[in-house]
């Protein structure tokens, strides 16, 4: 049973430029929720995607932005990226009829310089 | 989400049980204790969770006082690889069932050899 799988694992951008991360949930999980955790802190709550729609979002500009596909897998874009995008990246999933556990990918790692 | 309050950091000899305080005193009737841990670099690992009752699994075990303002985590017999940052997390649930998660700072726990 595979479980989260995240995609790229480490990644380079420059200031400015657009990044695509994707995510493959857990088997038989179909809420995708992602997070961000910059160097010494807590992961931070970006946005949870159910039924190819955004349910929740926590506290991030609009130049994040998701999506979720009939498969239930989703991708995580941030547009115009700053220095301080600089964080691990982590894709999380549950199901909603399945007792609501939520299980981490390990992240994708992305810099901007 | 009700605020948690964990000690920064812990020691523990290996071998020995290491429990790990948490303290959720504004905690209301619906919302669950969670317990992840976070190993270097790598992905938020789910532990255990509970509302009211004792819990136990393969990984540890979660003691929740009657009033459920505080709880603790057990790991019976630490090794070196439960060297992580744990997180005790208070979940309620949203109107579908998925509700985020709310990271602190968490306990940074050192398994001495």
């Amino acid at each position: 049973d595979a479980g989260v799988t995240q995609s790229p694992t480490h990644l380079i951008k420059t200031r400015g430029q657009q990044v695509t991360l994707r995510c493959s949930p857990k088997s038989g999980h179909d809420t995708v929720s992602w997070y961000q955790q910059a160097l010494g802190q807590g992961p931070q709550f970006i946005f949870q995607y159910y039924e190819e729609e955004e349910r929740q979002r926590g506290n991030f500009p609009d130049r994040f932005s998701g999506h979720q596909f009939p498969n239930y897998s989703s991708e995580l874009n941030v547009n115009a990226l700053l220095l301080g995008d600089s964080a691990l990246y982590l894709c999380a999933s549950s199901s909603t009829d399945r007792g609501n556990t939520i299980y981490f990918g390990e992240g994708s790692w992305l810099t901007v310089v | 989400d009700a605020k948690t309050t964990q000690p920064t950091s812990m020691d523990c000899a290996e071998g020995r049980a290491a429990n790990l305080p948490c303290n959720h005193s504004t905690i209301s009737g619906n919302e669950y204790v969670y317990w992840y841990r976070q190993i270097h670099s790598q992905g938020p690992q789910y532990i255990i969770h509970g509302l009211k009752n004792n819990e136990t699994n393969e990984m540890a075990s979660l003691i929740i006082t009657e009033d459920r303002k505080s709880s603790t985590l057990i790991l019976p017999h630490a090794t070196l690889r439960d060297t992580a940052v744990y997180y005790c997390i208070v979940r309620g649930r949203s109107n579908f069932g998925n509700e985020k998660l709310t990271f602190g700072t968490g306990t940074r726990l050192t398994i001495i050899p």
